[in-house]
């Protein structure tokens, strides 16, 4: 079957950084993309990897290891501004996106 | 500004009514869905259609209806509301083949009483 895993909710101090992981599994792989979802709105594209390595974009970033089923987005220099919740999706073969259940991100100052 | 349209915003419906949630896109994209989101599920496929004319069933499908009569407008049509489908509604497009994800229009609050 199809699953995506990340956790539920995280909780980190304004100015640091934080690791938000995804695990995956899809019939076929097109890319794995994150969304960020603030209370009350709807997802925006953060994030897109289907290559082994590193995105860097400006505080955030995504890193993508294929082989694992695995990618994580990387948030530097925390604002209040960044609580949100964040979604892993993977894109199938049938180039659908496949969604983890979100991730609720509370930054504390 | 090009993007996706939901209307209504927010409603509230009676049980056994019927209703239909309108989308309307301005980015020529071929490929359209509809997700309900409900705490802690995320986002869960109701219907898509990949180019105007065709339709297929998702995730949740039972009790919802679409249609794709031309490649901007993608309407879901609840028959006979329950309270189960108490959600919020998103729509959202994409090209279809391409890596640029989804665009979602500002959803729709739907509660059925």
């Amino acid at each position: 079957g199809q699953n995506i895993d990340q956790p539920t909710e995280m909780t980190a101090t304004e100015g640091a950084i934080v690791q938000i992981n995804c695990t995956y599994q899809t019939s076929g792989f097109n890319g794995l993309f994150w969304y960020q979802q603030h209370a009350g709105e709807a997802p925006t594209f953060l994030s897109y990897n289907v290559l082994d390595g590193l995105e860097e974009k400006g505080r955030f970033s995504s890193f993508l290891s294929r082989s694992k089923g695995y990618s994580y987005l990387l948030l530097k220099e925390l604002q209040m501004k960044d609580s949100a919740s964040y979604l892993c999706a993977a894109m199938d073969s049938n180039y659908q996106l496949i969604w983890g259940a979100g991730t609720k991100l509370i930054i504390k100052p | 500004t090009a993007g996706i349209t939901q209307a209504p915003t927010s409603q509230i419906l009676a049980a056994g009514r019927s209703m239909t949630l309108r989308c309307t896109q301005d980015m020529r994209h071929n490929a359209m869905y509809w997700y309900r989101q409900d705490l802690g599920l995320g986002l869960r496929l109701i219907h898509y259609s990949n180019t105007a004319g065709t339709t297929g069933k998702g995730e949740v499908p039972d009790g919802y209806s679409v249609s794709r009569a031309n490649t901007d407008d993608f309407p879901l049509t609840l028959a006979s509301a329950v309270p189960s489908q108490t959600s919020v509604y998103f729509c959202a497009s994409s090209s279809g083949t391409d890596f640029y994800g989804y665009t979602f229009g500002s959803g729709t609050r739907l509660t059925v009483v």
